[in-house]
């Protein structure tokens, strides 16, 4: 039961280069998103998707891309990679647009290091 | 504008005490509040949740508590044990259209001493 994964776990990158960030889920949910958590920061969400083709902002877009073409995979793109960018990402995953509590899954994280 | 706060970022308990940990928010529009556990090297995991219409949901030694008009809520852990050493955030659901959206606090690393 893989619920939601991601890879790479870590990776170091030189400033502008880029790179993606994949997720998968195998729980057939419509809701995806992608959130990054620095210090005293808490978490932040970068970009969410309600279903194949459909994706939309959150919070700290800037800097970052995705599409959504299957409901299993929601990739984050990092087009030209800065320092800023130096932080740990979570994919999660939900059954539904709306979120009643109980039904938002998160990956186990990504940790990225922009040099 | 942090709109959910948790302005203990660390909370020491003895096992078998009590661990409360609280949150503040200040978006009226919040409809759902959540509280997540996460260890170390893995992703925030979904504990228990309370809807803005109560002010109180248990679930074994957890339970939530919601005063609405202090925008104030409190996760109580009872007894507390070892296992429950870890980061807790506060999340708070809003409506934006096509999706509710989540708002996290900055958590609470609780250690839950012998």
């Amino acid at each position: 039961n893989a619920g939601v994964t991601q890879t790479p776990k870590f990776q170091v990158l030189k400033t502008g280069q880029s790179m993606t960030l994949q997720c998968a889920q195998d729980m057939n949910h419509e809701y995806m998103s992608w959130y990054r958590q620095d210090p005293g920061m808490g978490l932040r969400l970068i970009h969410y998707s309600v279903g194949a083709g459909i994706t939309d902002q959150g919070e700290v877009p800037n800097g970052y891309n995705v599409s959504r073409s299957t409901t299993e995979d929601f990739p984050l793109r990092l087009l030209s990679a800065a320092p800023s960018q130096t932080s740990v990402y979570f994919c999660a995953s939900s059954s539904s647009p709306g979120v009643s509590g109980n039904t938002i899954y998160f990956g186990e994280g990504s940790w990225l290091t922009v040099v | 504008d942090q709109q959910v706060k948790q302005n203990s970022p660390s909370l020491s308990v003895q096992e078998g005490r009590i661990s409360i940990l609280n949150c503040d928010y200040t978006n009226s529009m919040f409809d759902y509040f959540l509280w997540y556990k996460k260890y170390p090297a893995e992703g925030p995991t979904f504990l228990i949740s309370i809807s803005s219409i109560k002010d109180k949901n248990e679930d074994g030694r957890f339970t939530v508590f919601l005063n609405k008009s202090a925008k104030h809520l409190s996760l109580h852990i009872v007894p507390s044990q070892p296992g429950d050493s870890a980061v807790y955030f506060c999340a708070a659901s809003s409506h934006t259209g096509t999706a509710s959206k989540l708002t996290f606090g900055t958590g609470t690393r609780l250690q839950v001493t012998l």
